[in-house]
């Protein structure tokens, strides 16, 4: 089992709709989780990162939390063309420093 | 905020020769940088991790002797790709740890390396 799971997809979604990417965890012991977004050729951009059980929304983003079910996840409202690229999710224990990777989720704003 | 920048972003070089990457945190400073690997459609490659100070410390199957990694402050490590053969050529991405209220890691914009 990895130690962290995304579907690669790819996922098409309609522009203007939401976008719903899924990450699962093995590491009972992670505390933060962050998501990242990766446009083809360029390197990682840091989307969000969230500690607490629930929601956290920032803009047209909202990261959910589910430490019980070992599941995070992020939702983008309004999806647009610029929104298509590859989502990275991590996770870490707080004293570890090195962030655990999945193998990232392709997605694609269809206009 | 937490800006992280790399020099160069692209170089070529022939078979043999070294080169060294830097990377830099701008506004903050990391005790601990990170360097991966990533190869065309592949997933991140963790490499190594760099400590401010102390000796990195390379994940498995990583060529300490090849891959040398200097952390002498809290804003730059420099990775140097010692000897490089065609198989190195590989986006290579930095990031530094911010380890304040956020605890995150921010990357560098990459330096892809092209051996001849």
């Amino acid at each position: 089992q990895k130690e962290v799971e995304q579907n690669s997809g790819p996922l098409s979604v309609p522009e203007g709709a939401i976008a719903s990417l899924n990450c699962t965890y093995s590491d009972r012991g992670s505390q933060s989780f962050f998501w990242y977004r990766q446009y083809s050729g360029k390197s990682p951009e840091l989307i969000m990162f969230i500690y607490s059980n629930g929601d956290k929304e920032d803009g047209r983003f909202t990261a959910q939390l589910n430490k019980a079910s070992q599941y995070v996840s992020l939702l983008i409202r309004d999806s647009q063309p610029s929104d298509s690229a590859t989502y990275l999710c991590a996770v870490n224990r707080f004293g570890n420093e090195k962030l655990t990777f999945g193998t990232g989720t392709r997605l694609t704003i269809i206009p | 905020g937490a800006v992280v920048s790399q020099h160069p972003s692209r170089v070529i070089c022939k078979s043999g020769t070294s080169v060294k990457i830097e990377c830099r945190s701008l506004d903050f400073q990391a005790t601990t940088m990170f360097w991966y690997r990533q190869f065309p459609k592949q997933s991140l490659m963790l490499m190594a991790t760099s400590n401010e100070g102390s000796k990195a410390t390379y994940e498995q199957g990583v060529e300490k002797d090849k891959f040398l990694i200097n952390h002498a402050s809290l804003t730059l490590s420099t990775l140097t790709v010692t000897s490089a053969h065609p198989e190195d050529s590989s986006f290579y991405i930095c990031s530094a740890r911010d380890a304040g209220v956020t605890d995150t890691q921010y990357f560098g914009p990459g330096t892809r390396l092209t051996v001849l």
